[in-house]
C-alpha cells in the first residue's frame, strides 16, 4: 500500500513563473490538503480539498490555487512565483476532513 | 487568527536526559496531534488526543491534552539519538477541519 506520494521532489523556477506540484493520496483517503513550510517554520496550511471541491483555505493569496481529481489526487499551482514563495511544499491526505493526516516526501521549490 | 506556540523553540539534551515541549493555542482546540519531523523529512503523525485532560502514552514519550483544552505537552524520558527531530503540534478550532501547527520544538540529543 503507497503513501501518499508527491511529485516532483525537487523544482528551481524564475520569479513569475508558474509552477504546478502533483499529489497522490494515500489508498482509501478522499482528503487532500496543501502546506508550506519555510526553512525553520511550521507547516503553514493552504487549502485542502475534499470531493473536488476546495474546503478550506487558508491565509494565502489567489497566486495560489490547486484541483482535486475524481480519483482524489491533487495539484497545487502557483502563479506569478515570488522569491517568498521557496519552500517545502507538502500534502498531506486524510480518511475525512479533520482526521489524521499523513504527509508525502513533499516538493522542494527554489525560486530565482 | 489563530495562533499555536511552542516552546521551547530549541533544547539540547544529553542522551538519557528528558525532554518536554509545551504547546498553546490561542483559542479552545477540539483535538490536537503531534508530529515528527526528522531533519529533511516530511512530519510524521505520532499521536491524536481529543478529550480533556487525556493522557497517552507511547513507550518513553506521554502525551497530555490540558483541560481547558488549549494546551498540550509531549515528555519524551531518557532521550536516545533517534529522537532526534523537530515536534510539532497542530490542533483543528471548535469550527471548520483547517489545522494550525504549532511553531515547532528542535531537539538535539548530545551522545
Amino acid at each position: 500500500d503507497a503513501g501518499v506520494t508527491q511529485s516532483p521532489t525537487h523544482l528551481i523556477k524564475t520569479r513569475g513563473q508558474q509552477v504546478t506540484l502533483r499529489c497522490s493520496p494515500k489508498s482509501g483517503h478522499d482528503t487532500v490538503s496543501w502546506y508550506q513550510q519555510a526553512l525553520g517554520q511550521g507547516p503553514q496550511f493552504i487549502f485542502q480539498y475534499y470531493e473536488e471541491e476546495e474546503r478550506q483555505r487558508g491565509n494565502f493569496p489567489d497566486r495560489f490555487s490547486g484541483h482535486q481529481f475524481p480519483n482524489y489526487s491533487s495539484e497545487l499551482n502557483v502563479n506569478a512565483l515570488l522569491l517568498g514563495d521557496s519552500a517545502l511544499y507538502l500534502c498531506a491526505s486524510s480518511i475525512a476532513p479533520g482526521e489524521t493526516q499523513y504527509f508525502g516526501p513533499g516538493t522542494r521549490l527554489l525560486v530565482l | 487568527g489563530q495562533q499555536v506556540m511552542q516552546i521551547p523553540q530549541y533544547q539540547h539534551v544529553q542522551e538519557g536526559e528528558d525532554f518536554t515541549t509545551y504547546c498553546n493555542s490561542s483559542t479552545t482546540l477540539s483535538n490536537i496531534q503531534w508530529y515528527k519531523q526528522r531533519p529533511g523529512g516530511h512530519p510524521v503523525f505520532l499521536i491524536q488526543l481529543v478529550k480533556s485532560g487525556e493522557v497517552k502514552k507511547q513507550k518513553r514519550l506521554t502525551f497530555q491534552f490540558g483541560e481547558a483544552k488549549k494546551n498540550s505537552s509531549l515528555h519524551i524520558t531518557a532521550t536516545q539519538t533517534t529522537d532526534v527531530g523537530t515536534y510539532f503540534c497542530a490542533g483543528i478550532g471548535n469550527s471548520g477541519n483547517q489545522f494550525y501547527f504549532g511553531t515547532g520544538t528542535s531537539l538535539t540529543v548530545i551522545p
